[in-house]
């Protein structure tokens, strides 16, 4: 139950086109759920978090879409680049219970040019 | 990197020597985790703080231990590291125990 599922586990794109990334959880306790990126060599950067009190967030490029009922979300990439190339990973947190983030197993992005 | 650094960067030791990474923070955040992250796993919790002396386990703590004397340091520590803990090992810190920020990391390889 307190797994978050993740796919797909690698991703090609072409330039402009749309990157998609899913996450499954089961916890229904689950009120926070980020996005990370990572680029090689680096530690994870904070992209984008929802709250379930929406359905969605954008922020530029960068969309969440959250589906309370099915207890998934996704990350949309609009008119993807090569810079945009990293590994992605879903997250989610009982922000009240003081435990720490369940991250899914990450999908990697490629975006050619 | 949110103002965490992580020491030292890079490491390789032999399997039974002890090894000890640090986390130093200057946000002053009341949170502080340890994660492994391997091929294939994601990122996996190893222990994490919320205050000074409060620690607790995470999902793979087994061979490690932690210590937190002051806000801005988390030690992390292997007591006698083995093949399987060769890993890259990142901190993280977060005010209020959910948005975190992570540092740049340590490849600790254990021969």
């Amino acid at each position: 139950q307190q797994q978050v599922k993740q796919s797909p586990q690698s991703l090609i794109v072409q330039k402009g086109g749309i990157s998609i990334i899913n996450c499954a959880y089961e916890n229904t306790a689950f009120d926070y759920f980020p996005w990370y990126q990572q680029f090689p060599g680096k530690g994870p950067a904070l992209l984008i978090a929802i709250r379930p009190d929406v359905s969605e967030k954008k922020e530029g490029r960068f969309t969440i879409s959250f589906n309370k009922s099915a207890k998934q979300f996704s990350l949309h990439i609009m008119d993807s680049q090569p810079g945009d190339s990293a590994t992605y990973f879903c997250a989610a947190d009982d922000s009240q219970a003081g435990t720490a983030l369940i991250f899914g197993k990450g999908t990697t992005l490629s975006v050619s040019s | 990197d949110a103002g965490i650094t992580q020491s030292p960067r890079h490491k390789v030791t032999e399997t039974g020597t002890p090894v000890t990474l640090r986390c130093h923070q200057t946000e002053n955040h009341r949170y502080m985790y340890w994660y492994r992250q391997d091929p294939g796993h994601g990122l996996r919790l190893i222990h994490y703080s919320y205050g000074v002396k409060d620690t607790d386990k995470g999902e793979v703590s087994d061979g490690y231990s932690v210590s937190r004397s002051k806000t801005e340091d988390f030690l992390l520590t292997l007591e006698s590291a083995t093949s399987s803990q060769t890993s890259v090992y990142f901190c993280a810190i977060s005010e209020l125990g959910y948005e975190q920020f992570f540092g740049p990391g340590t490849r600790l390889t254990v021969l």
